[in-house]
Order: structure tokens, then C-alpha cells, then sequence
């Protein structure tokens, strides 16, 4: 069963805001994937994160793992319309052998 | 290189009939999953295959779906009778090695409507 929780469920933010998505895991984790769905079309890979207090950035989009390897946050600087989309973060909370997502994070960016 | 390829995109059927998805993964990619997405939720993990061999199928409702990885190359997804809850998106994705070790790369999805 997935048991990865994302919040908040949905987003709602002005264009330029700044934004946070959390994913958490009772269990620590073996590498945690961020993930991009637009409407439609398939996931598009953000970054990987494995290592305790690990922080990947890539353009306006920084993701932070835990020390304890239970919370990935996804941080966005100065939104826009581009960044909207469904954000899953996945990972395996068990094994490291098998791929589960969260529960995900539905984003829209007010121009 | 040749990215994740599903077909068909798109089908439409009456409950109670069967439909079948297709995925090729990226040459040389072990692992193949497959994942079910319904409309505002995260995907969920159908079945998960290591070459040829099942990793995980404890979430593949097997009196009704059914899934196999001919070679460890192709893989089918059978759906027999379906029903109206089986209405989402299914996604193929593949990676090199097993879940941990790297990025997953995914198809288009299909998109599959019982009425």
C-alpha cells in the first residue's frame, strides 16, 4: 500500500508567490523522487534525492531531504504559470526494491 | 533514444468487457512497472516486474487484471471483466535497475473509460 502523504492536497498561488509541498513517510526512505504531471501527458522526473539533509536545486526548484529520511519538501521561488501542474513525490518505504508515489499535490498559478 | 512507448492512448468500452495495454519499455531497462492513476489521485502501483519475474503484485485486483512481461522486453495489461471504477490513466514506466537506484521514466499513459 502507498505510504507516502503529500500536503497540502491542492495549491492555489499568485504568480511570483513562493510555495512549499511537503511529502512524508512513516518509515525511512530508500531515495525519494519528485516528480511533474501536467493534465494529460506522462510524469516528467524533477530530481533524486538519497542522502540525509541532501538539497538538490534545479532552476526555481529546490528539494530538501530530512536528516532521518522521512520528509522531502518541495520548495518553488517566485512561481510561475509553467509550474502548474500534479507534483508526486515517490519513493520505497520498504524494501528499496519496489516504487510507490504520494498522494499528490495539485498546483495552479494564478497569472 | 527511444523513450517509454503505450498503446493504445485512449479506449473506450462497456463494462463487463475486457481491453488489453501494450509497453515497450527503453531498451535495455530491467524493471517495468505499471500504475494506475485515477483522476486526482497519485498513480498506484499495479505490478512491478524485474526482467521477466514479478516483484510486486500486492496491489493488482488479480480476479480481473492480469499482466505479463513476455522475454522481459514487452509487457501486456488485461483487464477482464471490466468495470466502471477501472476508469484512469495507466502508465508504463521503466528504469535501468530496481526502484532506488534511479530515475523511472514513463510513457504517455492510457486512457481508458468504462461506461
Amino acid at each position: 500500500s502507498q505510504e507516502l502523504e503529500q500536503s497540502p492536497q491542492s495549491l492555489i498561488v499568485q504568480e511570483g508567490k513562493n510555495l512549499t509541498i511537503n511529502c512524508t513517510s512513516s518509515k525511512t526512505l530508500y531515495g525519494l523522487y519528485w516528480y511533474k504531471q501536467k493534465y494529460g501527458e506522462g510524469l516528467i522526473f524533477l530530481m533524486m534525492l538519497q542522502k540525509g539533509g541532501e538539497e538538490k536545486s534545479h532552476e526555481k526548484i529546490t528539494a530538501k531531504l530530512d536528516e532521518k529520511k522521512q520528509q522531502s519538501s518541495l520548495h518553488i521561488t517566485a512561481s510561475q504559470p509553467s509550474h502548474a501542474g500534479i507534483y508526486l513525490c515517490g519513493a520505497d518505504p520498504n524494501t528499496g526494491n519496489q516504487f510507490y508515489f504520494g498522494t499528490g499535490t495539485s498546483l495552479t498559478v494564478i497569472p | 533514444e527511444a523513450g517509454v512507448a503505450q498503446s493504445p492512448r485512449y479506449k473506450i468500452i462497456e463494462k463487463r468487457q475486457s481491453v488489453a495495454f501494450w509497453c515497450n519499455p527503453i531498451s535495455g531497462h530491467a524493471t517495468l512497472y505499471w500504475y494506475q492513476q485515477i483522476l486526482g489521485q497519485g498513480p498506484k502501483l499495479l505490478i512491478q516486474f524485474q526482467n521477466n519475474g514479478v516483484v510486486d503484485d500486492s496491489q493488482l485486483p488479480k480476479d480481473r487484471f492480469s499482466a505479463e512481461r513476455l522475454k522481459g522486453v514487452d509487457s501486456t495489461l488485461k483487464i477482464q471483466p471490466a468495470k466502471l471504477e477501472d476508469s484512469a490513466v495507466y502508465l508504463c514506466a521503466s528504469s535501468l535497475g530496481i526502484a532506488g537506484t534511479g530515475e523511472l521514466f514513463f510513457g504517455e499513459g492510457s486512457r481508458l473509460t468504462v461506461l
